[in-house]
């Protein structure tokens, strides 16, 4: 079935670093792909998004490439902030599935 | 504003009680669902709706019911068959399912058994 494997945290940078959270799936015909970002206490906010293969999302600075031939769509940016502190879910929508599967989550700290 | 509503933001359940969940969308979305979130475990499903009057069990469906007699609502109710609902619910929804769409969140109920 459809799955998701993300990096497992917790993953603390310091302000300014650059930034890597991995995400591999497993899934038949081309599921579109999701990153999420939930903030203390709140719901999951769409971060950015990829339908189809070699297609890249990208938003607040944060990039993230379908990559079919490596099942993969690793969350990167290239200089985080503060306020980047949050858990950042991979999800994936499988070709006619009525469902996302999510990751388990990676919380990220930047400290100043 | 369009979005998805959650109520209460905290609940507190003695054991034993039944409670029931809020979620309403003014989206239009057809396909609404409903998440648990425990710390450590990502998102499991619960529940989730295509369409009014149909719903379908997800991976962790025991103990808890839902009905959709509404498009834009979706309530979840926590029974007393549930032996460990302490944790966080979210509510989502989607255009449709079977597309390529994303979900749409609610902000979280957060359920305490006392």
């Amino acid at each position: 079935g459809d799955s998701v494997t993300q990096m497992e945290g917790p993953v603390t940078l310091s302000e300014e670093a650059f930034l890597t959270i991995n995400c591999t799936y497993t899934a038949t015909g081309y599921p579109s792909l999701f990153w999420y970002v939930q903030y203390p206490g709140e719901g999951l906010q769409l971060l950015l998004k990829a339908t189809k293969a070699d297609d890249k999302g990208s938003n607040k600075g944060f990039e993230a490439t379908y990559r079919k031939e490596t099942t993969s769509f690793h969350l990167e940016k290239g200089s985080v902030q503060v306020s980047d502190s949050a858990v950042y879910f991979c999800a994936l929508r499988g070709t006619g599935a009525n469902n996302l599967f999510f990751g388990t989550g990676t919380r990220l700290t930047v400290i100043p | 504003d369009g979005g998805i509503t959650q109520s209460p933001k905290y609940l507190f359940r003695k054991e034993g009680q039944n409670v029931t969940l809020s979620c309403e969308q003014n989206l239009n979305h057809d396909a609404m669902y409903w998440y648990r979130q425990d710390p450590g475990q990502g998102l499991r499903l619960i529940y989730y709706s295509q369409i009014v009057n149909d719903f379908q069990k997800g991976d962790i469906a025991e103990g808890y019911s839902v009905s959709r007699e509404k498009k834009e609502s979706f309530p979840l109710t926590v029974t007393s068959a549930q032996k460990n609902p302490t944790a966080f619910y979210l509510c989502a929804s989607s255009i449709g399912a079977g597309g390529k769409g994303e979900a749409f969140f609610g902000q979280g109920t957060r359920l305490t058994v006392v």
